[in-house]
């Protein structure tokens, strides 16, 4: 079964270093999904692209994260730089086309981010 | 804006017990609705969803989840609960028209053997 692929699984970093978080979603999936996940909540969306073209970054703190998908396949998540306060998990997730009726969308492994 | 509410935070049963998650959403719109689980150590999948249609869906491992839309509810059930589905357990719904998922904030689920 295809996955979305994320990398690293697991990152510690001390504040004000940058860290960056790669996705590679599900091949086909026109739609990509970045959504942060503190422990003990449910995931937020941080940002969402259609193919390469972001569509909502309205909860992305832009003074510090950026993320791009230039070629619309895989994605990059960038700190910089980064707060005690993004200590989370980061969720990487696809789906065939948001604007589809009966939209699934897939998740990968997730990256944990620890910031000391 | 849409939100999602979980009655639960923490639930905790014995094995064969019948388990109910109650879930409440908020938008007046047309809605995708979801449950996501999340076992120790993995990543979110998918346990089943709503679209359309009869709304009595039926998931994986024996879940199932009624959709009631008068009270914008999609409280999930099992009949009979196992160790193994100790687990985090998510709602979501998105708007139909933008395929943003919003999630309530999980039950955590722990089964007695």
């Amino acid at each position: 079964e295809a996955e979305v692929a994320q990398s690293p699984r697991y990152k510690i970093t001390e504040k004000s270093q940058a860290v960056a978080f790669w996705c590679d979603p599900i091949s086909g999936h026109a739609t990509l999904y970045w959504y942060r996940q503190i422990l003990g909540q449910g995931p937020e969306l941080l940002v969402q692209f259609q193919d390469e073209s972001v569509v909502d970054d309205s909860q992305l703190p832009k003074d510090r994260f950026s993320a791009e998908r230039l070629k619309g396949v895989d994605s990059t998540l960038k700190i910089q730089p980064a707060e005690l306060g993004d200590s989370a998990m980061y969720l990487c997730a696809s789906s065939f086309n948001s604007a589809v009726s009966g939209n699934t969308i897939y998740f990968g492994e997730g990256s944990w981010l620890t910031v000391v | 804006a849409q939100s999602v509410s979980q009655h639960n935070h923490h639930v905790i049963l014995s094995e064969a017990a019948s388990l109910e998650l109650g879930c409440n959403y908020s938008y007046g719109g047309t809605v995708n609705l979801f449950w996501y689980v999340q076992y120790p150590g993995q990543h979110l999948q998918l346990l089943l969803k709503y679209f359309s249609g009869d709304p009595l869906v039926k998931g994986i491992k024996g879940f199932e989840a009624e959709f009631i839309k008068s009270k914008f509810s999609f409280n999930l059930r099992k009949p009979s609960v196992q160790w193994s589905d100790t687990a985090e357990y998510f709602c979501a719904v998105s708007a139909s028209n933008t395929g943003k998922l919003i999630f309530g904030q999980g039950t955590t689920l722990q089964v007695k053997p």
